[in-house]
């Protein structure tokens, strides 16, 4: 399977933990995309990297939340000192893009966080 | 802010039957629109629609849009179970440095009955 793959597929944790997820893009997609999705709506922007280049950030994204891409590949997500609000559904996405062409969106699975 | 409003909300229909979904948008820069279907898991692509009036289709599935009217509509005919789903709708903003910068609607929940 060549998608997109998060890991893990679902996360426990208690609030006041700190968690990390992974997400492998499309090997060719240069562009990889976080989104938040919650019960009955639809997935919230919340960062953008091309490349190793993290270019833009929701202002969702408190300062709890970190976002990596080392080298342009697979990206990691931390949430430090969870809250229960930060219960989710976790998505990543990816792109091939260069100038104003963008390719849709691909999406991974996703990682599904429940904060007790 | 951008702005995008599915209806129906909900929808149940019985297999054979014909669909329309709903999609309006406000944008400030608009570059593309696009729809979605999610199952259980990850939100799996239909169209994007970037010029007005051209209709996509695929199989029993079309969309077209209308940069007029802000509005896109997705069809269905002859839906059968596995159509059975959430359909969402989303649109890009151009503007900026960022790119795949969705506002997606709250999505339209159809169920279809044998």
């Amino acid at each position: 399977d060549t998608g997109v793959s998060q890991d893990p597929r679902h996360k426990i944790t208690k609030r006041g933990q700190n968690v990390t997820f992974r997400c492998d893009p499309i090997s060719e997609h240069n562009r990889l995309y976080w989104y938040r999705q919650t019960l009955g709506q639809g997935p919230e922007f919340l960062t953008y990297f091309q490349n190793e280049a993290q270019l833009e950030k929701s202002r969702l994204l408190s300062d709890r939340f970190s976002a990596e891409r080392p080298k342009g590949s697979f990206s990691t997500l931390e949430i430090q000192r969870t809250e229960q609000g930060d219960s989710a559904m976790y998505l990543c996405a990816s792109s091939s893009g260069a100038g104003f062409y963008n390719s849709p969106l691909h999406f991974g699975n996703g990682t599904r966080l429940t904060v007790t | 802010e951008d702005k995008v409003v599915q209806s129906p909300l909900s929808l149940v229909v019985h297999e054979g039957d014909t669909v329309t979904l709903n999609c309006s948008y406000e944008v400030t820069n608009f570059r593309s629109l696009l729809w979605y279907k999610q199952e259980k898991k990850a939100p799996t692509f239909l169209f994007m629609l970037t010029s007005s009036g051209i209709e996509k289709k695929s199989g029993r599935l079309s969309s077209i849009l209308d940069k007029k009217e802000l509005f896109s509509i997705l069809n269905i005919t002859a839906t059968q179970t596995g159509d059975s789903a959430v359909y969402l709708c989303a649109v890009e903003n151009a503007g900026g440095t960022s790119y795949g910068k969705l506002t997606f609607g709250q999505g339209t929940i159809l169920t279809v009955h044998p």
